[in-house]
């Protein structure tokens, strides 16, 4: 079945680091990818998202690219702040699961100023 | 009111009780969802709607009771629940059930004692 994986926390960085969040991806078909992110006490905002091969979605500084031949769609930032500090899941959904999406188990990422 | 909204944010409740969580979408969607996010595991789909019609189920147990009454609510009725369902509740919305982004509203945080 399809599923998705995430490397594990919690991430510590000092602000204005590059971050990096891996995630790799077991899916039939064709999925769209979407990274959320969640902050403490809130529920989860769509962060970026890609629908094919070699898209490469963006906002707010973050990244990620669809990438087939590898499974991948990793999630990154040039220079993060304090305020980005939250978990990130990654998603991703099939045309035929019934709007399912398959999330990955997380990814704390705190940011020290 | 903008985007999904959620209430209670916050529902504490005897095992013995009857409750229900309501969910509101403000952005024309056909399809709603309800989501299960545990401590430490995955985000789980419990129920999908579209234009009102169930058409997921993710083996979840009877004391949960979906409803949909029209394609901007959709509630959520608890009764008989376990301390173990003590958890945060989401829900979402999309255009239509497929691969369209879903969009989730804050959460609802229950407490069952």
């Amino acid at each position: 079945g399809n599923s998705v994986t995430q490397m594990e926390g919690p991430v510590t960085l000092s602000e204005e680091a590059f971050l990096t969040i891996n995630c790799t991806y077991t899916a039939t078909g064709y999925p769209s990818l979407f990274w959320y992110v969640q902050y403490p006490g809130e529920g989860l905002q769509l962060l970026l998202k890609a629908t094919k091969a070699d898209d490469k979605g963006s906002n707010k500084g973050f990244e990620a690219t669809y990438r087939k031949e590898t499974t991948s769609f990793h999630l990154e930032k040039g220079s993060v702040q304090v305020s980005d500090s939250a978990v990130y899941f990654c998603a991703l959904i099939t045309y035929n699961q019934g709007g399912k999406l398959i999330f990955g188990q997380g990814t704390e990422l705190s940011v020290k100023p | 009111e903008t985007g999904v909204t959620q209430t209670p944010r916050h529902l504490v409740m005897g095992m013995t009780n009857k409750k229900s969580l309501k969910c509101e979408q403000h952005l024309g969607h056909n399809a709603m969802y309800w989501y299960k996010q545990s401590a430490k595991k995955p985000l789980e789909l419990m129920f999908v709607y579209s234009l009102e019609e169930r058409v997921e189920n993710n083996s979840v147990p009877s004391r949960f009771s979906p409803e949909c009454p029209n394609s901007s609510h959709l509630f959520l009725h608890l009764h008989t629940l376990q301390p173990e369902d003590s958890t945060l509740y989401l829900c979402a919305s999309s255009q239509d059930v497929g691969t369209d982004t879903q969009y989730f509203g804050p959460g609802t945080r229950l407490t069952v004692l």
